[in-house]
């Protein structure tokens, strides 16, 4: 089985300071972890994507995502928030056993202040 | 940068009603899916399509829903006899491979508003 959790439903930051979404997750396999944007009325980006290659993972926009297996955790993080990256954002977990469907997290909406 | 369309962007049906939505998945991608997000919650998995079948659905995708790929470049979702609680936005997703390994490209979604 698979599961994962975004600990936080929002995150308020002001613009140039840094990012922090949490997202913890649980899988029965080795798991293959990712990020997803979905901005207003948009469809959903794929920021970034771990798969058992290297655990510091970097994606578009600045973005990147640590994979900690110890603490079942993928955190996504940027140094300086942009207004451009107010939306909602999604973490997703994929699963050996599990590999036609993906579970996605609540989502956690960032608000960025100017 | 290849794209998944999706079509129509926005659908009024009433309730009872059959509703097609329809997807054209990147071209050499294999691996297709159907996702929901009814508003103000998450994003739902309805079902995964390889080879001409269905490899896995969830317990959402009943009777009332069936996918169909009729010319090898459309890929289409159809709900029989649409309830008020369809309303939502459909997302269909393609990828390359298993999205254990890539991940999916994601369209930009059908909203379905059943009234």
């Amino acid at each position: 089985a698979q599961s994962v959790t975004q600990l936080d439903s929002h995150v308020s930051v002001s613009e140039g300071t840094p990012v922090l979404l949490r997202c913890n997750y649980s899988s029965s396999y080795s798991p293959s972890l990712f990020w997803y944007v979905q901005h207003p009325n948009k469809g959903l980006q794929l920021l970034l994507k771990y798969t058992s290659a290297a655990t510091l993972v970097k994606g578009i926009n600045g973005f990147e995502a640590e994979f900690k297996k110890s603490e079942t955790s993928f955190h996504l993080t940027k140094p300086s928030a942009h207004m451009s990256d107010a939306a909602e954002y999604f973490c997703v977990v994929s699963d050996g056993a599990n590999a036609g469907k993906s579970t996605f997290g609540d989502g956690t909406t960032l608000t960025v202040k100017p | 940068e290849p794209e998944v369309t999706q079509t129509p962007s926005h659908q009024v049906t009433q309730m009872g009603q059959e509703v097609i939505l329809r997807c054209v998945p990147i071209s050499n991608h294999l691996y297709f899916y159907w996702y929901r997000q009814i508003l103000g919650q998450k994003v739902e998995f309805l079902v995964s399509f390889y080879n001409n079948e269905i490899s896995e659905k969830s317990e959402i995708f009943d009777d009332q829903f069936s996918v169909e790929r009729p010319d090898g470049s459309n890929f289409t979702l159809k709900i029989r006899s649409t309830k008020l609680e369809d309303s939502a936005m459909y997302f269909c997703a393609s990828s390359v491979g298993r999205p254990g390994g890539h991940g999916y490209t994601f369209g930009s979604g059908t909203r379905l508003t059943v009234v």
